[in-house]
């Protein structure tokens, strides 16, 4: 099946820096990518739709100026959280869709002091 | 928009009974339903999914059924076996997948 890679797999940053997440789809293109974030025991919940060329769409309650989402290639779509607290802390975890199916990044654990 | 829930959020059996997990969806217009599976830290895995003009599909001994018209979706797990131990997560599909809130397999040797 087609592979999307996330990176950095863990991240540990201090409280008021900002926070990079990148997610590439390998072998295939994709002009939308999915970001989600989840919490300890908790489901999989969807942050934002990453649209290549254009803006991303936020799920109600995501604060688009906090979770920055830049979609700059149809293999690249980054996830920037700025200015973290520790209640960002979580597992950030991107996904694309290829041919049908949608096949998920490695995820990233993000842990803010 | 699309409100998945499932059920039970935790399920415990004896290796070789069966488990079943339910989800509910609320968008009609969802066409597209996927199992996961999700291991501590890692990415969810695909298990099995169907799609709205199928009315079950089942893959040795993983099935899953859908009722359009209840807009209920289950899967089915025969013969579980401690290595099924994990976290499900059911969603349903339009043009963005949202997720069941999970339950928690426990397979008992």
């Amino acid at each position: 099946g087609a592979v999307v890679s996330q990176h950095p797999s863990r991240v540990i940053c201090k409280s008021g820096t900002s926070v990079k997440i990148e997610c590439r789809s390998l072998d295939f293109q994709a002009t939308t990518m999915f970001w989600y974030r989840q919490f300890p025991k908790q489901s999989l919940m969807l942050m934002a739709t990453s649209n290549e060329g254009s803006k991303a769409t936020y799920e109600q309650g995501v604060e688009k100026d906090k979770f920055l989402i830049n979609h700059a290639s149809l293999t690249l779509s980054t996830l920037t959280v700025t200015s973290a607290h520790p209640e960002d802390s979580s597992f950030y975890i991107c996904s694309a869709r290829d041919l049908g199916e949608l096949f998920f990044g490695e995820g990233s654990r993000l842990t803010v002091l | 928009g699309e409100n998945v829930e499932q059920h039970p959020s935790t399920l415990s059996v004896q290796e070789g009974d069966s488990a079943v997990i339910k989800c509910t969806y609320s968008d009609s217009a969802s066409n597209y339903f996927p199992w996961y599976k999700q291991e501590l830290g890692k990415r969810p895995q695909l298990i099995i999914d169907i799609r709205s003009n199928v009315g079950e599909k089942k893959d040795q001994r993983i099935a899953v059924t859908l009722n359009k018209t209840a807009k209920h979706f289950s899967l089915h797990i025969t013969e579980t076996q401690p290595e099924d131990s994990a976290v499900y997560f059911c969603a349903a599909n339009t043009d963005k997948l949202i997720f069941g809130t999970g339950t928690r397999l426990q397979v008992f040797p």
